[in-house]
């Protein structure tokens, strides 16, 4: 059972384009919303991240949108660059209890000249 | 500081054989955790540390097991290697549980 999910599986862009990435989660206990890049052979690392009480948080040209009654977050990437190109995953976690990150499935983004 | 420092990089297994990953953090993290990564499915938890000498399940901890003997080491032992465990194996520590969490490289296993 996948707890967070992901779409697209791969998404391409034209540079200077906008990247949209979306998740979608059901467990409404979740209250911390990290985004991680992949770049091919090395781990993954940590973007952004968001806690509910919040509806956007941006760092640069990456925003995270937070819908908590849709239960919903997405990763915006404004001006999207070559350099850009990577796998992104979303993940989910919550305070109490065992408290781990839950991950999509991952994005493959390919930003083309 | 390294951070997170996995080796070795890449191993072949044959079915039936044994091998540990090893995993050293320098950030004096308590929380550490391992994951595998296979095409089009993620990152699954495989076992997590909350210090030395407590460790406890993930969602795929079948035929893995760890320890914990010192804040800096987590090794993850594969006994009796199938072909359902090739995949690349990520450790990871954080400061808090279940948040910002540091990856290190990876180690790509293959079991033929």
């Amino acid at each position: 059972q996948q707890q967070v999910k992901q779409s697209p599986q791969s998404l391409i862009v034209q540079k200077g384009g906008i990247s949209i990435i979306n998740c979608a989660y059901e467990n409404t206990a979740f209250d911390y919303f990290p985004w991680y890049q992949q770049f091919p052979g090395k781990g993954p690392a940590l973007l952004i991240a968001i806690r509910p009480d919040v509806s956007e948080k941006k760092e640069g040209r990456f925003t995270i949108s937070f819908n908590k009654s849709a239960k919903q977050f997405s990763l915006h990437i404004m001006d999207s660059q070559p350099g850009d190109s990577a796998t992104y995953f979303c993940a989910a976690s919550v305070q109490t209890g065992a408290n781990n990150l839950f991950f999509g499935t991952g994005t493959r983004l390919t930003v083309i000249p | 500081n390294a951070g997170v420092t996995q080796t070795p990089k890449f191993r072949i297994l044959k079915i039936g054989q044994s091998m540990t990953l090893q995993c050293t953090q320098d950030m004096n993290h308590n929380y550490m955790y391992w994951y595998r990564q296979d095409p089009g499915m993620g990152l699954k938890l495989i076992y997590y540390s909350v210090g030395a000498g407590i460790t406890d399940k993930g969602e795929v901890p079948n035929g893995y097991n760890v320890s914990r003997s010192t804040t800096e080491d987590f090794p993850l032992r594969l006994e009796l290697a199938a072909p359902s465990q090739t995949s690349v194996y990520f450790c990871a520590s954080s400061y808090l549980q279940g948040r910002e969490q540091y990856f290190g490289p990876g180690t790509r296993l293959t079991v033929t």
